[in-house]
């Protein structure tokens, strides 16, 4: 099984600032079966990438994605007030296994 | 736009079984997988397995190979997850969501696009 472990368990940080939240892999899942998901209390998981680095439909062009191979990294340049929430992230390459999360918290 | 709206909270006992529903919204249902997904607390999401909602095909995780059954009714646009032999361990929010197909109606390497809001199941004596 693919696991994958993200850091850091928590980010504080204020509006306007840069978030970076890194996902790696136990084995490769190459570049195009990593995903990224939002997930704000009470609310359903929202695809943000997929592919590592192609933005889903409607999300903000703040939001990047990069990486491939075991490590990938997810980027907010400016953290917006909806922004701060739990992010994960998602391999497919091999069954489906998922990251344990990173709380973004405003500071 | 593309909504699913699951059933309500269940509580159960240990050794019981549990079916929740996850009707679909906004796009042509058998045109897509429905995957299931859960949460128990304070842990990370695990991936169940998938049904082709178009002609009933599954797979299940090894994880729960023999205990989930996966099913569908199109003509409602409604997927259904049963777990049986409840234990406490199954406590947890159990997510639907959506993917494509490859080429061959298989939901193999396909990232989940669309999730419903969860369900939480609870399992007590």
């Amino acid at each position: 099984e693919i696991v994958l472990t993200q850091s850091p368990g928590t980010l504080s940080l204020s509006p306007g600032e840069r978030a970076t939240l890194s996902c790696r892999a136990s084995q490769s899942v190459s570049s195009i079966y990593l995903a990224w998901y939002q997930q704000r209390p009470g609310q359903a998981p929202r695809l943000l990438l997929y592919g590592a680095s192609h933005r889903a439909t409607d999300i903000p062009d703040r939001f990047s994605g990069s990486g491939s191979g075991t490590d990938f990294t997810l980027t907010i340049s400016r953290l917006e007030p909806e922004d701060f929430a739990v992010y994960f992230c998602l391999q497919y390459r091999s069954s489906r296994t998922f990251g344990q999360g990173t709380k973004v918290e405003m500071k | 736009q593309v909504q699913f709206v699951q059933s309500g909270t269940e509580v159960k006992k240990p050794g019981a079984s549990v079916k929740v529903s996850c009707k679909a919204s906004g796009y042509s249902f058998d045109s897509y997988a429905l995957h299931w997904v859960r949460q128990a607390p304070g842990q990370r999401l695990e991936w169940m397995g998938w049904i082709n909602a178009g002609n009933g095909y599954t797979k299940y995780s090894q994880n729960f190979q023999g205990r989930v059954t996966i099913t569908r009714d199109p003509f409602a646009s409604t997927g259904y997850m049963e777990l049986a032999s409840l234990r406490s361990e199954d406590t947890a929010v159990y997510y639907c969501a959506r993917s494509e197909y490859d080429g061959s109606g298989y939901a193999t390497k396909k990232h989940l696009d669309f999730w419903g809001r969860g369900t939480l199941v609870a399992v007590s004596s």
